[in-house]
């Protein structure tokens, strides 16, 4: 079975700083995909980076890196130079090569103060 | 714009009552997904559809019935027999079923029974 584990229900962040949201997951498949998705208070869920589990390196999108480390099952969210709109809930997200379903984890609400 | 479009964007109903709630994309995408949310969780799956006329049931959907009658457009419909329907919908669509397509999202509909 796949899994996904947030583990930080809330972090804390200055503006201007880096933070890092932690994701680790568990699947037996050897092919797969990892996203991570903003969620703001309008209820939208708005894709920001992905990464392959075949891919050699880390995922990028503008402030948006993915730390991504295939022994330790982990693919955490770096964002770089936090800004005030950042605030929202983040959430992790895995999709095996040969399943439909995405498995999403419980998510990390991220506040960002001046 | 290429999107996804979902409406009402609130809706009341009644206890005993069936609604349905409307998902368009305009992106051309072969997949479609219907999630639920609820208050503090991740996303969980009620219905997707690969194609047009065919769709599977997701993890929850029990209570809910779905058609898949054009590319575009993937209605949900939750009965009287969903026992506590009260959630936040998401509805997503991606380009091709399988894999490790990226899932997009539109707004989402906040479903509240009275």
């Amino acid at each position: 079975a796949q899994k996904i584990t947030q583990t930080q229900p809330g972090m804390f962040v200055q503006e201007k700083e880096a933070v890092t949201l932690d994701c680790t997951y568990d699947t037996s498949d050897q092919s797969y995909g990892l996203f991570w998705y903003k969620q703001p208070s309008s209820g939208e869920m708005i894709f920001l980076i992905y990464q392959g589990s075949y891919d050699e390196q880390n995922a990028t999108e503008g402030r948006y890196s993915l730390n991504f480390q295939k022994a330790r099952k982990s693919a955490n969210l770096v964002i770089s130079a936090s800004q005030l709109g950042d605030s929202a809930m983040y959430f992790c997200a895995m999709r095996g090569y040969n399943t439909d379903k995405l498995i999403f984890g419980t998510g990390t609400r991220l506040q960002v103060f001046p | 714009d290429g999107g996804i479009t979902q409406s009402p964007k609130y809706l009341f109903r009644k206890e005993g009552q069936n609604v349905t709630l409307s998902c368009e994309q305009n992106l051309n995408h072969d997949a479609m997904y219907w999630y639920r949310q609820d208050p503090g969780q991740g996303l969980r799956l009620i219905y997707y559809s690969q194609i047009v006329n065919d769709f599977q049931k997701g993890d929850i959907a029990e209570g809910y019935s779905v058609s898949r009658e054009k590319k575009e457009s993937f209605p949900l419909t939750v009965t009287s027999a969903q026992k506590n329907p009260t959630a936040f919908y998401l509805c997503a669509s991606s380009p091709l079923a399988g894999g490790t397509d990226t899932q997009y999202f539109g707004p989402g509909t906040r479903l509240t029974v009275l």
